[in-house]
């Protein structure tokens, strides 16, 4: 595809439901963030892959987090028994390089989650 | 820890003005790389300009340019002849550049951009 797309776009969910984000990344791309973006509040990061192998995931808030990208493509971030505090838009960006290089970060739409 | 302030919640310009958008961040790395994007309200973010540290000269993208001040750790954005296509919520993040690591991106909370007609 032409860019990094997201699914579902919004998603509302009930307290303590599990959910599940979809990201696709621009093909060839070797490098995968997730971000959360609060309302009002600039994104912060959550978790970065290199391929299929996830190098960081210091920025996930609890073990409810969790990611995965099998294959070194798509990615799934999966929240567990979700809390209202979850709220928030899911970004998903990647890049083309991996390491040092300076390579721009593409984001996809996001996901809107709402947790009643 | 590596932040990024950007003290300005809102701005306002008129269309064909120029406006521009503060952005400071706290680092003890002298490698880094200075990011402006911009999220529309359809929420996609989009690179806006980039700057190295290690270079002086500052970057420039059609009618956006930035004035990077290394010692103040200072990096504005200038928005020449502003378009009302330019109205968006535009971030201010770092990236730091100390191999092998994770090329995380870290955002200030953003400037509301209102463009007048």
């Amino acid at each position: 595809g032409a860019g990094v797309s997201q699914s579902p776009r919004y998603k509302v969910a009930k307290r303590g439901q599990d959910v599940a984000l979809r990201c696709d990344p621009i093909s060839g791309h070797v490098s995968l963030f997730w971000y959360q973006q609060a309302l009002g509040q600039g994104p912060e990061f959550l978790t970065y892959f290199q391929n299929e192998a996830q190098l960081d995931k210091s920025g996930l808030p609890s073990d409810r987090f969790f990611a995965e990208r099998p294959e070194g493509s798509v990615s799934t971030l999966k929240i567990q028994r979700t809390q209202q505090e979850d709220s928030a838009v899911y970004l998903c960006a990647s890049s083309l390089l991996a390491g040092v290089e300076a390579d721009t970060q593409y984001f996809g739409p996001g996901t809107r989650l709402t947790v009643l | 820890a590596q932040t990024v302030t950007q003290s300005q919640p809102e701005m306002s310009v008129q269309e064909a003005e120029t406006v521009t958008l503060s952005c400071t961040y706290d680092t003890s790395e002298s490698d880094y790389y200075l990011f402006w994007y911009k999220q529309p309200p359809s929420r996609q973010m989009i690179l806006v300009i980039r700057q190295e540290a290690y270079k002086q000269q500052n970057a420039t993208e059609n009618r956006f340019s930035v004035n990077f001040q290394k010692a103040a750790k200072s990096f504005s954005l200038k928005i020449s002849d502003s378009q009302l296509g330019d109205a968006a919520m535009y971030f201010c993040a770092y990236r730091p550049d100390y191999g092998g690591a994770t090329n995380k991106l870290i955002f200030g909370t953003g400037t509301l951009l209102a463009v007048q007609p």
